[in-house]
Formats: C-alpha cells, sequence, structure tokens
C-alpha cells in the first residue's frame, strides 16, 4: 500500500534552516507529485509548493519562494523540503502528499505522518 | 489571488444530515475544479474522504457524498456520528497544475 513516512521532530533556533524528509514506498516514486502542506497550532492548511520527482520540476507557492527548496533522491524514493531563515511564525505541523492529478481528477489520496517544527530561541 | 470559502463552522445533532459548502471567490464552482474533501482531527493527518466531486476514497462510509449545489461544491453527511467532530478541508483545482485550500469548517456534533 501507498505510505509516506516522514523524518522526526525539529527543534531549531530563529535564523536556522529545517530540513524534512518523506519517504515513499508502495507506488513509483516518479509516477506522482509530491507536495507539501504546513499547519500551525489552531490554523488552517496551507499550501507550500510542489515536485515533480521524475524531472526535479518545482512551483513554489509566492510567500515561500527564496526560502523552501523542495528536492528528491530517486535512489532512496525520497522527496524533502528545506526551509532556511526560520522565524517563530514557521512553528507548524509540517505534511507531504501525493498528489494525483489525471482524469480522476486533482487530489491529495496518500499523506504523511507530520513532522513538528518548533523555531524557538 | 483565488480565495475558497468554507463556512468556519457548523453544527449537527448525532443522527442529522449537515452540508457544508466550498465556493469561489472568482465565480462558480463545477467539476472543473476537481473538489475534493479532507477531514482532521487537530494533530494528525488529514484523511482523504472524496475526490473528483462525487468519488468516495477507499473504506470512506458512504454517509459522506459530494456534489455540486449551485455555485458551490458540498459535502453532505448523511446520519452524523459523534466521531465524524472533525475539521473538514476542501481543495479547489484552478488551472495550470494549481490547487487552493479552502479555510476549513470545524463541525461539532452535539
Amino acid at each position: 500500500q501507498v505510505q509516506l513516512v516522514q523524518s522526526g521532530a525539529e527543534v531549531k533556533k530563529p535564523g536556522a534552516s529545517v530540513k524534512v524528509s518523506c519517504k515513499a514506498s508502495g507506488y513509483t516514486f516518479t509516477r506522482y507529485d509530491i507536495t507539501w502542506v504546513r499547519q500551525a497550532t489552531g490554523q488552517g492548511l496551507e499550501w507550500m509548493g510542489w515536485m515533480n520527482p521524475k524531472t526535479g520540476n518545482t512551483h513554489y507557492v509566492e510567500k515561500f519562494q527564496g526560502r523552501v527548496t523542495m528536492t528528491r533522491n530517486t535512489s532512496t524514493n525520497t522527496a524533502s523540503m528545506e526551509m532556511s531563515s526560520l522565524r517563530s511564525e514557521d512553528t507548524a505541523l509540517y505534511f507531504c502528499a501525493r498528489i494525483v492529478y489525471d482524469s480522476s481528477g486533482y487530489f491529495l489520496d496518500s499523506w504523511g505522518q507530520g513532522t513538528l517544527v518548533t523555531v524557538s530561541s | 489571488q483565488t480565495v475558497v470559502t468554507q463556512e468556519p463552522s457548523f453544527s449537527v445533532s448525532p443522527g442529522g444530515t449537515v452540508t457544508l459548502t466550498c465556493g469561489l471567490s472568482s465565480g462558480s464552482v463545477s467539476t472543473d475544479n476537481y473538489p475534493s474533501w479532507y477531514q482532521q482531527t487537530p494533530g494528525q493527518a488529514p484523511r482523504t474522504l472524496v475526490y473528483n466531486t462525487n468519488t468516495r476514497s477507499s473504506g470512506v462510509p458512504d454517509r459522506f457524498s459530494g456534489s455540486i449545489l449551485g455555485n458551490k461544491a458540498a459535502l453532505t453527511i448523511t446520519g452524523a456520528q459523534a466521531d465524524d467532530e472533525s475539521d473538514y478541508y476542501c481543495v479547489l483545482y484552478v488551472g495550470s497544475g494549481i490547487a487552493v485550500f479552502g479555510g476549513g469548517t470545524k463541525l461539532t456534533v452535539l
């Protein structure tokens, strides 16, 4: 079955960087885009961007451009999201999810379990 | 900038029926927006309920159904149960590989 397993919780100081990974299994990794979504405590889901694992092409939501980099390793079927210049407002739960975009429509069909990133001095 | 609107909160009695909606600031929602719906309890990963307007994901009870109602996408829960108390998010595809989350609806069952 399709599984996305994310790396563990992180605590970072303001100004630092964090890298969260998302290991995929149960399907052909390069066939589906991976997106990253975050959620601050008590807030809604916020799209950050997505990546095509086959080509490495990325699209970042304007708010995160210049601070977020999404990459992949096709040897280990792992997608990663790195955010730099962290600030307290980046404290959130970060999710990866698989995008299905075909004749079935456009939707997120599988989710990672989430990675809590805490930014605190 | 496209904004997807949802009711901030809703309540339903156990056994009752509730319809949550998902609208577009720029016009009407159609099947071309491929509406999808997600259920989330705090601190947990979202669960995909419905996609492509009205297709239920595997394992989702048939008391959840999706549709287009007027100019909005809709998620109807028939025979609400206590464990349906969650946050519900819709996603609309707006073209060029871009989709947008709604702000979410907090559903209370009481």
